[in-house]
């Protein structure tokens, strides 16, 4: 069955202090890992496709990486306004759906 | 851009009511879902489709139907509410990049 579980649940920063959040993913056969960002009372807003093992993709203070077992989303010099639920989601080959972690609540201190 | 657009924002619902959320959507994706989001327990697919016509079952169908006439429109419908159908639920579509686009969420209450 497929797995997604990120780590940690929340996480307290202040602003400035940069820190990284895990997906990690048991999948048989990844066609793509997603990345979003949630706002309370909203939903979630797209932020990174990666579809293969070494692959990077960057948006002002957040890069997203990605390995065989699992994906990072690191927040360089966090402000405020990154204070979010950010969601990580795997999408496997020959299906469409996407299968949701519970997500890591981030608040950033001024 | 409307994007998805959920109707109505809250409701709530006594034991039993039956009741049917909206999604339109207005993107012309194929793919359409509902998910329901509860404390903890992240996104939980509830049911989806691929196009017009075809619908299948998520991780946790039971007590919901859907149906999909239109490529715009895939309502969800509680048969016979119970309180263990009281959380948030999003609507989204996608195309064939996996791109997911949700709606703002109804947050429903089952008293």
């Amino acid at each position: 069955e497929d797995q997604v579980t990120q780590s940690p649940e929340a996480l307290r920063l202040q602003e400035g202090e940069s820190s990284s959040l895990n997906c990690s993913y048991t999948v048989s056969g990844l066609r793509g890992l997603f990345w979003y960002r949630q706002d309370p009372g909203k939903g979630p807003e797209f932020l990174f496709t990666l579809y293969s093992a070494g692959e990077e993709k960057e948006k002002e203070r957040l890069k997203a990486t990605l390995t065989k077992k699992e994906s990072f989303l690191h927040i360089t010099a966090p402000k405020p306004e990154d204070s979010a639920t950010y969601l990580c989601a795997v999408q496997v080959a020959n299906d469409y759906k996407l299968s949701f972690g519970a997500g890591t609540t981030v608040t950033v201190r001024a | 851009n409307a994007g998805v657009t959920q109707t109505p924002k809250f409701q709530v619902l006594k034991t039993g009511q039956s009741m049917t959320l909206q999604c339109a959507q207005d993107m012309n994706h194929e793919y359409m879902s509902w998910y329901r989001q509860d404390p903890g327990m992240g996104l939980r697919l509830i049911h989806y489709s691929v196009g017009a016509g075809i619908t299948d079952q998520g991780e946790v169908p039971n007590g919901y139907n859907v149906s999909r006439s239109t490529t715009e429109d895939f309502p969800l419908r509680l048969l016979s509410a119970a309180p263990s159908q009281t959380s948030v639920y999003f609507c989204a579509s996608w195309d064939h990049t996996g791109e997911l686009f949700f709606g703002e969420g109804s947050r429903l209450t089952v008293l």
